[in-house]
């Protein structure tokens, strides 16, 4: 049973661009959830998105967003990067909300 | 204060030791998860617990709902199970997501 895979598993981007990361869930998971780790803030929760809805967004500004397909394959995309946009950017995938949360090898983001 | 902690932050050990990760947490839940994370940065889930104890191989973890407390405990500890562990919880009636621990980096020496 193929994990979940996330896509591209390394990048670096230039301050002011923009950058779409991918995550493919375990098969049959519906549930879609977006991370954010940085060194100084430990894990932040980014969105998590249900049968291609948005159910919650943590707290980040808007040029972070995303969305889920009906194959619950999802994508984050950053608008006009900044340098403090660095980070690992993990997705977890699940059954349901309330089910066992299966995570990604993530995409290392450098902005420079 | 963070609705949850973790302690120790860090921990240096040798290898064969009993290992206890503990991490409180201060919010009614639905579920705790542990978690496993390596250099380069892959989270393994290693255990979702809503109540008594759950074992894997040489991994236990145990939860007191009432106490509001749970540990990890490693058994003959091995250097490959240096990583960090990190403790998350899932808040009842919350929006689904995830409070998550500041994580314990273990190392293990040979």
């Amino acid at each position: 049973k193929a994990g979940v895979t996330q896509t591209p598993r390394y990048l670096i981007k230039t301050r002011g661009q923009q950058v779409t990361l991918s995550c493919s869930p375990i098969s049959g998971h519906r549930s879609v959830s977006w991370y954010q780790q940085t060194p100084g803030q430990g894990l932040q929760f980014l969105f998590e998105y249900f049968s291609e809805t948005q159910r919650n967004k943590g707290n980040f500004p808007g040029r972070f967003s995303g969305r889920q397909f009906s194959n619950s394959r999802s994508e984050m995309n950053v608008s006009t990067l900044e340098l403090g946009d660095s980070a690992l950017y993990l997705c977890a995938s699940s059954r349901g909300s309330y089910t066992e949360a299966f995570f990604g090898q993530g995409t290392r983001l450098t902005v420079v | 204060k963070n609705e949850v902690e973790q302690s120790p932050q860090n921990l240096t050990a040798q290898e064969g030791e009993f290992i206890t990760i503990n991490c409180s947490y201060s919010v009614g839940i639905s579920a705790l998860h542990w978690l496993q994370q390596h250099p380069g940065g892959g989270i393994v889930s290693l255990f979702m617990l809503s109540s008594g104890k759950k074992k894997h191989g040489r991994l236990i973890a145990t939860i007191n709902i009432q106490e509001k407390h749970s540990s990890l405990h490693i058994t003959a500890s091995h250097p490959r199970d240096s990583a960090v562990y990190i403790c998350a919880v899932r808040e009842k009636d919350s929006n689904y997501q995830l409070i998550w621990g500041a994580g314990t980096k273990l190392i293990i020496k040979p």
